[in-house]
């Protein structure tokens, strides 16, 4: 069956970085892009941007430009989302999905960024 | 990439029908036959309602029902149960190949 698992829940400090992993299994990991979510407290799902699995390539929302880097590695089935610059603003749940409508989904990484 | 106009809270009665709107542009719900619908309970992972405007995923009830016209694409939930209570998200492929969501329905059952 398909799954997507995340990594743990990160606490950081305003201006450092953070890199969430998304593995997948259960289907050809090259085969489906994986798009980033994000929620941050009383906010709606907003997206971040998404990745081929196949070639690497990526395209990112105009928000999160310069700031995102998407990566994957093919061997190990895993995606990963880097954000960085962090301020108290991406607090946020982060998670990964499946297909441009995501069929499935990860269980969510909640992020922390506190002085 | 301005968000997807959705009412903040639609609510009815067990058993009534109510219908969520999602409102774009041409260049987002006008242009491509790629919105989505999810059920999300904050927290937890979204759930996959409707796809390509009226497709069903396998697995979710047929009280569920996608339609389009134009730029505003509607999610219509019939029979409406005490467990449809969630936050529903529209979402919608868009130019340059990205990916828009609206803000959120928050749906109650009275």
């Amino acid at each position: 069956q398909v799954q997507l698992v995340q990594s743990g829940t990160e606490v950081k400090k305003p201006g450092a970085s953070v890199k969430v992993s998304c593995k997948a299994s259960g289907y050809i990991f090259t085969g489906q892009y994986i798009h980033w979510v994000r929620q941050a407290p009383g906010q709606g799902l907003e997206w971040m941007g998404w990745i081929n699995p196949n070639n690497g390539a990526t395209k990112y929302s105009q928000k999160f430009e310069g700031r995102v880097t998407m990566t994957r590695d093919t061997s190990i089935s895993t995606a990963y989302m880097e954000l960085s610059r962090l301020t108290s603003d991406d607090t946020a749940f982060y998670y990964c999905a499946r297909k441009n409508y995501g069929d499935f989904w990860g269980q969510g990484t909640l992020v922390t960024v506190s002085s | 990439q301005s968000a997807l106009t959705q009412p903040a809270s639609v609510s009815g009665s067990p058993g009534q029908s109510i219908t969520i709107s999602c409102t774009g542009t041409s260049s987002d719900v006008g242009g491509y036959n790629s919105v989505s619908w999810h059920q999300h309970h904050p927290g937890k992972a979204p759930k996959l309602m409707i796809y390509d405007v009226t497709n069903r995923p396998s697995g979710v009830s047929n009280r569920f029902s996608g339609s389009k016209s134009g730029n505003t694409a509607s999610l219509t939930i019939s029979g409406l149960q005490a467990e449809d209570e969630a936050e529903y998200y529209c979402s919608s492929y868009a130019d340059s190949r990205t990916q828009v969501f609206g803000g959120g329905t928050r749906v109650t059952v009275l």
